[in-house]
């Protein structure tokens, strides 16, 4: 079963709009992460929140988690051109530490 | 910065040969993992590495791969007789601890022919 699973699996928005992806879960966490790829690139790590943690915050970037529904949300402030990219989140169980990876969004920022 | 390095970035090899592709983690990581992703899908877990072992491998690390840390600052990954389906970007990553972040490099595109 997948553990991870992003919606939605496209988003396309203006710049300067804010984008929200979707990450739900289905069994308990450690952490969860989430990650952005640039086409063809490598993963560039964005924001870690644990278990304990409802809401965390990084520069334009806000992530909020529901433990009880077992969802996350990244949220993408005032999206640049340059936020074009795929997003991952990424989990951790508590039994051991490997990152579980949903199949991503594909964030596209137009002009 | 320090970032984690990979070489080579690309490899091309017939089926069948072994391939070796090289980390190098971040110096003060204790943790090391290898990831692949095939193109168009998700990243998937291979083995992780601590203390000088595997302390985690999934289903896809089999017999035909091995992962070694032959010195204090490098990371392999061997894949011992390539198949067609071993064709995937490999990401490496380290960490400083186990449920921290981890980091990745830039990863190696192999392709078997």
């Amino acid at each position: 079963s997948q553990q991870g699973e992003e919606d939605p699996q496209a988003l396309s928005i203006q710049e300067g709009e804010n984008a929200t992806m979707n990450c739900s879960y289905k069994t308990s966490i450690n952490n969860l992460q989430w990650y952005r790829q640039n086409s063809g690139r490598g993963l560039v790590h964005l924001i870690l929140i644990r278990s304990n943690e409802r809401e965390k915050h990084s520069g334009r970037l806000r992530v909020t988690l529901d433990t009880s529904k077992k969802s996350s949300s990244l949220l993408i402030t005032a999206s640049r051109a340059a936020d074009t990219a795929s997003y991952f989140c990424a989990t951790v169980l508590d039994s051991n530490y490997q990152l579980i990876w949903g199949a991503g969004t594909k964030l596209i920022i137009k002009p | 910065e320090p970032e984690v390095t990979q070489t080579p970035s690309h490899q091309v090899t017939q089926m069948g040969q072994e391939v070796i592709l090289r980390c190098v983690p971040i110096s003060n990581h204790l943790y090391f993992y290898w990831y692949r992703q095939i193109l168009g899908q998700k990243v998937e877990f291979l083995v992780s590495f601590y203390n000088n072992e595997i302390s985690e491998k999934s289903e896809i690390f089999d017999d035909q791969f091995s992962v070694e840390r032959p010195d204090g600052s490098n990371f392999t990954l061997k894949i011992r007789s390539t198949k067609l389906e071993d064709s995937a970007m490999y990401f490496c990553a380290s960490g400083y601890s186990s449920y921290n972040e981890q980091f990745f490099g830039p990863g190696t595109r192999l392709t078997v022919l």
